[in-house]
């Protein structure tokens, strides 16, 4: 158990369906970040939030809309998905300021898109 | 702009065998360095990382890594696996002095341990 819980662990979808990826830290940390894992792949940077503000988005399709209402809680919030965002989709946390602290994860989503 | 490179997708090894796994990174600039392993279902977890000092750095379960700067390299060492150790590690740097601290990751080995 790291501190960052996120629900669902699994989520199967349809294309038109609207759904919401929840994370929560209790870490007492100031950012959280969204990333992607897709296989063969990177893991990808999404988005970033520092103290509430969104300090980061890597050119990431509008069907994916973050929010984040407080330093403890990140969402995604999911609609018109296609099949190519299937993923494990993991949120992370960290204490950010300069001279910096490790980052920690949740143990992911994992999203089909069907 | 930084990238972080592991050449190798998959390790297999023996247990109680030794290994190493390659990453390279690609700075200009002074860059922090970590090491994180995935377990099956599972995210990510540190396992170790360098951020000054001591260019070698060690972790609780045995595995090591030493900071190159004139190769640019981080390489994961571990004198004798264990089956527990297979999973997945990835290499990830950090540029300092941002607004936010990124971790910029690279695409993973495949750590596969034999019995």
């Amino acid at each position: 158990e790291t501190g960052v819980t996120q629900t669902p662990r699994h989520l199967v979808m349809g294309m038109t369906n609207k759904k919401s990826l929840k994370c929560e830290q209790h870490l007492g940390h100031n950012a959280m970040y969204w990333y992607k894992q897709s296989a063969k792949k990177p893991l990808e940077l999404m988005f970033v939030y520092n103290f509430k503000e969104q300090t980061e988005n890597n050119s990431v399709p509008s069907r994916f809309s973050p929010e984040c209402p407080n330093s403890s809680h990140l969402f995604l919030h999911l609609h018109t998905l296609q099949p190519e965002d299937s993923a494990l989709y993991l949120c992370a946390s960290s204490q950010d300021r300069r001279g910096l602290t490790e980052a920690f994860f949740g143990q992911g989503t994992r999203l089909t898109v069907v | 702009a930084q990238s972080v490179t592991q050449l190798d997708s998959q390790v297999p090894v023996f247990e109680e065998a030794p290994v190493e796994l390659r990453c390279n990174y690609s700075s200009s600039v002074s860059v922090y360095l970590f090491w994180y392993v995935q377990y099956p279902n599972q995210g990510l977890q540190l396992l170790l990382k360098y951020l000054s000092g001591s260019t070698l750095v060690e972790s609780i379960n045995g595995f090591e890594a030493e900071f190159n700067k004139s190769q640019t390299s981080f390489h994961l060492r571990k004198p004798s696996v264990h089956i527990s150790d297979t999973a997945e590690y990835f290499c990830a740097v950090i540029l300092p002095g941002g607004a936010t601290n990124k971790l910029i990751f690279g695409t993973g080995t495949l750590l596969a341990v034999q019995p």
